[in-house]
C-alpha cells in the first residue's frame, strides 16, 4: 500500500511569488491535513480537508489556501511568498476526519525555501 | 486552553540505557494522546497512541508510553536505547473541540554509542 506522497520534495522560490504543493493520501483515506514545521514554532496546523470540504483551519493568513479533489488528492497554495514562509510543509492523511480514534500518516514533506 | 508541553528540548542517553521523553498535556475531557517520531529529512511516523484502557501503551520499535491522569503526563519510554533511536520526538493531543492534533515543540533524542 503506497504511503502519503508529497510533491515536490524541495522548492526554492523568490519573495512575492506563489507556490502550489501537492499531496496524495493513502488509498482510501479521505481526510488530508496540512502542517507547517519550522525549527522555532514546531508543527502548526494549517487546514484539514475531508471529502473536498475544508473542515478546519488554523491561524494562518489568507495567503495560505488549499483544496481537495474528488480523488482525495489535495493541494496547498501560498501566494505572495514571504521569507518567513520558509519551512517544511507536511501533509497527513487519515481514514476519518480529525483523527477520530485513528492515527494520521505523514508524507515526507516539501521543503520550501523563500529567498 | 488545550496544550501539550515537552519540557526538554534535547535528551542525551547512552546506548543500552533506558530512555524517557517527557510530555504533559492540558485538554478538556478525556485525552487522546499520540507520539510520533521524525528522522532527518523524513515525515513524521506514528509510534503509539492512548485512547482508553491500560495506562501502559506499547508501540513501534520497542517504545512504550505511560499515561498518568493525575499528573496529566504521557511520557515515552524504552528500556534499552539504540543509536538508531536518535531522532526528533513529538507528543500530540487531540483537540476536543475540532479533533485536530495539538503538538508539542518536539524533543531531540540523542543516543550516544
Amino acid at each position: 500500500k503506497a504511503g502519503v506522497t508529497q510533491t515536490p520534495r524541495y522548492l526554492i522560490k523568490t519573495r512575492g511569488q506563489q507556490v502550489t504543493l501537492s499531496c496524495s493520501p493513502i488509498s482510501g483515506h479521505r481526510s488530508v491535513s496540512w502542517y507547517q514545521q519550522t525549527p522555532g514554532q514546531g508543527l502548526q496546523f494549517l487546514f484539514e480537508y475531508f471529502s473536498e470540504t475544508q473542515r478546519n483551519k488554523g491561524n494562518f493568513p489568507g495567503r495560505f489556501s488549499g483544496r481537495q479533489f474528488s480523488n482525495s488528492r489535495s493541494e496547498m497554495n501560498v501566494s505572495t511568498l514571504e521569507l518567513g514562509d520558509s519551512a517544511l510543509y507536511l501533509c497527513a492523511s487519515s481514514l476519518n476526519p480529525g483523527t477520530l480514534g485513528t492515527e494520521a500518516f505523514f508524507g515526507q514533506g516539501t521543503r520550501l525555501t523563500v529567498v | 486552553a488545550q496544550s501539550v508541553a515537552q519540557p526538554e528540548d534535547q535528551v542525551n542517553v547512552a546506548e543500552g540505557n533506558p530512555l524517557t521523553v517527557k510530555c504533559t498535556y492540558s485538554v478538556s475531557g478525556n485525552p487522546y494522546l499520540f507520539w510520533y517520531v521524525q528522522y532527518p529529512n523524513r515525515g513524521l511516523q506514528f509510534l503509539l497512541k492512548y485512547i482508553t484502557g491500560d495506562n501502559l501503551v506499547k508501540g513501534s520499535y520497542g517504545f512504550e508510553a505511560e499515561f498518568n491522569k493525575s499528573q496529566t503526563s504521557f511520557h515515552l519510554k524504552k528500556p534499552s536505547a539504540l543509536v538508531s533511536d536518535s531522532a526528533l520526538y513529538f507528543c500530540a493531543v487531540r483537540d476536543s473541540s475540532n479533533y485536530q492534533l495539538i503538538w508539542g515543540a518536539g524533543t531531540k533524542l540523542i543516543i550516544k554509542p
